[in-house]
């Protein structure tokens, strides 16, 4: 059974970027499709990115030109940056895994504070 | 990307059945079956209870079931018990051009 955590700094200063990573265990993160998805204090789900197993990636457009995801095989965990933070990317922030074209296994979620 | 529609609140007395909404426009919601939702509770990882639009996962109760027309998904709870006391979101899936997927703005159930 695949199990996700996520983990980084949980306090990030404006203008600076958010380094998250999200480890995988009980399979390899080359037999599936990720996706990071944060939620705001006191508002809905965000989907900010996807990324196969291959390396390919689409991000949501509204934050396109500061993100990116990566991998790391020998770690087996993924990763998020999101650069020139602001308090508006205050979340907690998922990784989950893709299958059949939703988000089955989620992790428990980890809240960063943009402030300075 | 916009957020699907969803009504902020619903509630219903334990045995009930409920129906949740999510409405987008033809080029999510309406371009194909690909709906997913999710049911949430408070500092808890969000839980996968239908895909495809209609379709369960393995190990998630019956009483949920999923449906779509037009524009419009559908999530329907029947026989309400207290723990289904959730948020729960809907999610569409696009495949045209590079995978993305937009969520609604979430609908907070209570049961009475």
């Amino acid at each position: 059974q695949v199990q996700l955590q996520e983990s980084g700094p949980g306090l990030v200063k404006p203008s600076e970027t958010l380094s998250l990573t999200c480890t995988v265990s009980g399979d390899s993160i080359n037999s599936y499709y990720w996706s990071w998805i944060r939620q705001p204090p006191g508002r809905g789900l965000e989907w900010i990115g996807y990324m196969s197993y291959s390396g390919s990636t689409n991000y949501n457009s509204s934050l396109k030109s500061r993100v990116s995801m990566s991998t790391d095989t020998a770690r087996n965990h993924f990763s998020l940056r999101l650069t020139s933070v602001t308090a508006a990317d205050t979340a907690v922030y998922y990784c989950a895994k893709i299958a059949a074209r939703s988000f089955d296994v989620w992790g428990r979620g980890t809240l960063v504070i943009v402030s300075s | 990307q916009s957020a699907l529609t969803q009504p902020a609140s619903v509630s219903g007395s334990p045995g009930q059945s409920i129906t949740i909404s999510c409405t987008g426009s033809s080029s999510d919601v309406g371009g194909s079956n690909l709906v997913s939702w999710y049911q949430h509770h408070p500092d808890k990882a969000p839980q996968l209870m239908i895909y495809d639009g209609n379709k369960r996962p393995s190990g998630v109760s019956n009483r949920f079931s999923g449906s779509n027309s037009g524009n419009t998904a559908s999530l329907t709870i029947s026989g309400l018990q207290a723990e289904d006391e959730a948020d729960y979101y809907c999610c569409s899936y696009s495949g045209s051009g590079a995978p993305n997927w937009v969520f609604g703005g979430g609908t907070k159930l209570t049961v009475l």
